[in-house]
C-alpha cells in the first residue's frame, strides 16, 4: 500500500523567511496530494492541493510542487507570519476497490514562526 | 452551510466498555471517511463509505472496530471492549463523492477525543 514520509518533523523559522516541507510517496498510482494545516486542538484544514497532471500550484504565499518521477512533493510558504505556526500534514490519495479513496498522511511537521 | 459535525466532542470510558462515535457529514456529500489521530501523530485511515457501502475497511485496527452508515448520511463508529491503546482523537471527513479516481477535497469534523481509563 501507499506510504508517505514527511520531513522535517519540526521546523523553526524567523518571521518573514520561507519554510519548506517535503514529502515522498511510494505508490506511483497516487494522483492527488493535499496539504492540511492543523492548529492546536482544531480540525485539519485544507490549505492547498495538487493533482498529478500539474507540476506546480500557487495560492498567494503558499505553493506546492510535485515531481512524479521522483515521487516527491513539497510545500513552500513564503513571507511567513506568526499565524502560520501550526502542524502541517501532507497526504497522498490511494485508490482501492469500487472507486474507494483514502488519504495516507505523513507524520506531520510542527512549524514555528519566531517573531 | 454547516460543516461536518461529530459527537460527542469528548468521551471518557473505562477499559472494556463499548463506545459509539457519531459523524454528520456535509449535506449532500456521499463519501465519508473515518481517521484516527493519536497524540502528536499523523492521521491513520480507518474506513471509507461511498453511500452506505464501505468499499475499503482495510484500516480498521481489529475486529473490535466497526462502522455503519444509514440513509447515506450519518455514520457511527463503534469500538467494542475498549482498550487503553484506543485512546485517540477520532476524526470524520466527508467529500462530495462525485470525482472518483480524481481526488476530492475532504472536509474534516472537529473530532471526538476518546480517553480509555
Amino acid at each position: 500500500g501507499e506510504n508517505v514520509e514527511q520531513h522535517p518533523s519540526t521546523l523553526s523559522v524567523q518571521e518573514g523567511d520561507s519554510a519548506v516541507i517535503k514529502c515522498t510517496y511510494s505508490d506511483s498510482a497516487s494522483n492527488y496530494f493535499p496539504w492540511y494545516k492543523q492548529e492546536l486542538g482544531k480540525r485539519p484544514q485544507l490549505i492547498i492541493d495538487i493533482r498529478s497532471n500539474v507540476g506546480e500550484k500557487k495560492d498567494q504565499r503558499i505553493a506546492v510542487t510535485l515531481n512524479k518521477t521522483a515521487k516527491h512533493f513539497s510545500l513552500h510558504i513564503t513571507e511567513t507570519q506568526p499565524e502560520d505556526s501550526a502542524v502541517y500534514f501532507c497526504a497522498a490519495s490511494s485508490w482501492g476497490g469500487q472507486g474507494a479513496q483514502k488519504l495516507v498522511f505523513g507524520q506531520g511537521t510542527r512549524l514555528t514562526i519566531n517573531p | 452551510g454547516a460543516g461536518v459535525s461529530q459527537s460527542p466532542s469528548n468521551k471518557v470510558t473505562e477499559k472494556g466498555k463499548d463506545v459509539e462515535l457519531r459523524c454528520d457529514p456535509i449535506s449532500g456529500h456521499t463519501a465519508l471517511y473515518w481517521y484516527r489521530q493519536s497524540l502528536g501523530q499523523g492521521l491513520e485511515f480507518l474506513i471509507y463509505f461511498q453511500g452506505n457501502s464501505a468499499p475499503d475497511k482495510s484500516g480498521l485496527p481489529s475486529d473490535r472496530f466497526s462502522a455503519e452508515r444509514t440513509g447515506g448520511s450519518v455514520s457511527t463508529l463503534t469500538i467494542q471492549r475498549t482498550q487503553q491503546e484506543d485512546s485517540a482523537v477520532y476524526l470524520c471527513a466527508s467529500s462530495p463523492g462525485i470525482m472518483a479516481g480524481v481526488g476530492e477535497t475532504q472536509y474534516f469534523g472537529p473530532g471526538t477525543r476518546l480517553l480509555v481509563l
